[in-house]
């Protein structure tokens, strides 16, 4: 069964420029997260998606942060215009239900360098 | 609310000598523990869980953590480590609404 898949993997952008992050969640699952880590930190939740519900944006930056979920499946990521301080990895992840118990599996993270 | 905490930001240790990660947490309701592990440039791969079942939960490449309510802690250990097993470490607590707090991560070094 395939894991988490994101793209891209790495991006390097000048500061101002916009740049979005792809995620397709392992299927069937139904919660879809997306989280940032700076480096040295553990993951900071960005947005909680049930499937085209976004149940959890209370982090998410929405001055130049949006994301979407469309049909419930893959989602996309986007930051315009990006700052400096946007520098971090960007976990997806994804779990079969968003209840206490259940396992979140995590793709290996898109890593955004803003110059 | 919740809270996690990871009392040791490095750890180091000899191969072939036990590991001991140390985690703590506060939560509001009865929480699910989680320990991942996140080697350089890859996302993180679950260790173990605990969800309110048996409180010694064995995990995946030798690892096992006790839950201790009295104590709120959650930590890991490992009889004898392995150069593979030199990463970073992240205990999560999990509530009931679907809300995951991450500690800030112990970086575990494994000495020749």
């Amino acid at each position: 069964e395939a894991g988490v898949v994101q793209s891209p993997r790495y991006k390097i952008i000048e500061k101002k420029q916009p740049v979005a992050f792809w995620c397709n969640p392992i299927s069937g699952h139904n919660t879809l997260y997306w989280y940032r880590q700076n480096l040295g930190q553990g993951p900071e939740l960005l947005i909680r998606y049930e499937n085209e519900e976004a149940v959890d944006d209370s982090q998410l930056p929405k001055d130049r942060f949006s994301a979407e979920r469309l049909k419930g499946v893959d989602s996309t990521l986007k930051i315009q215009p990006a700052e400096l301080g946007d520098s971090a990895v960007y976990l997806c992840a994804s779990s079969s239900r968003g209840q206490t118990g259940n396992t979140i599996y995590f793709g290996e993270g898109s890593w955004l360098t803003v110059v | 609310a919740q809270s996690v905490t990871q009392l040791d930001s490095h750890v180091s240790v000899s191969e072939g000598t036990p590991v001991l990660l140390r985690c703590n947490y506060s939560s509001s309701y009865s929480p699910s523990l989680f320990w991942y592990v996140q080697h350089p440039n890859k996302g993180l791969q679950l260790l173990l869980k605990y969800t309110s079942a048996a409180t010694l939960v064995k995990g995946i490449n030798g690892f096992e953590a006790e839950f201790k309510k009295s104590e709120t802690s959650f930590h890991l250990t490992k009889p004898s480590a392995h150069m593979s097993d030199a990463a970073e470490y992240f205990c999560v607590v999990n509530t009931n609404a679907g809300k995951s707090t991450f500690g800030d991560g112990t970086t575990l070094t494994v000495k020749p």
